[in-house]
């Protein structure tokens, strides 16, 4: 069974680093063409791809975001990290971690929902 | 950036035909997926690769993809297919990356 499961903090500060974790189980992101990525979606608007991160490491972003985005994995630990840096209000959301099925996403975690606010 | 447009809304009654628009420029040359996602829930792929379903998914669900519209037909809608649904492809023109369409709400009368 594959599951994906994300962590952070549920409050961040203008201006901080945003760090989330995904953490999955049922597959292996060093196996060929697996890849694990990153979904956010604000509060009652639609949903907005970050990232995504291949076995090979290759990386992909979101060319308006991608100054501020880093994804990196951690094939032993089964973790995927995405950092957000300069956090403001409007990246308040819920952000998911997706495992693709070719070139759709066919796996998604339940979610975590990040506030910036002071 | 290339921009996938959808139906803010559409209305259909139960047992009914719903008929949720995705268009975009020469789309019909991508893959299209579409995802269900209910009120409070991680959203759900119900199409992929334009017309074919994920195991699991009734085959009331059906996708098309032709010029610069795709469409995801529902048929005997119910009142449980009730949500917003997306639709995505891969643009590829510059920095290989994903693009999401604006959601459309489903409201079952």
């Amino acid at each position: 069974q594959i599951t994906l499961k994300e962590s952070g903090p549920t409050l961040v500060k203008p201006t901080q680093t945003l760090t989330l974790t995904c953490t999955f189980s049922g597959f292996s992101l060093s196996t060929s063409g697996v890849g694990v990525g990153w979904i956010r979606q604000p509060p009652g608007k639609a949903l907005e791809w970050l990232a995504l991160i291949y076995w090979d490491d290759d990386k992909r972003y979101s060319p308006s975001l991608k100054s501020r985005l880093t994804i990196t994995k951690d094939t032993s630990k089964n973790q995927v990290v995405l950092t957000m840096t300069n956090m403001d209000p409007v990246d308040t959301a819920t952000y998911y971690c997706v495992l693709p099925g070719g070139d759709a996403f066919d796996i998604w975690g339940q979610g975590t929902m990040v506030t910036v606010s002071s | 950036s290339y921009v996938l447009t959808q139906p803010p809304s559409v209305s259909v009654a139960p047992g009914q035909t719903a008929r949720i628009t995705c268009g975009g420029n020469n789309i019909g040359s991508k893959s299209v997926h579409w995802y269900q996602q209910k009120p409070g829930q991680a959203p759900v792929l119900v199409v992929y690769d334009d017309s074919d379903r994920p195991s699991g998914i009734p085959e009331r669900f059906s996708g098309s993809n032709s010029g610069n519209t795709a469409t995801l037909t529902i048929s005997r809608v119910e009142a449980g297919d009730e949500a917003d649904y997306y639709c995505q492809v891969w643009d590829s023109s510059s920095d290989h990356h994903v693009v999401f369409g604006g959601g459309t709400k489903l409201t079952v009368l």
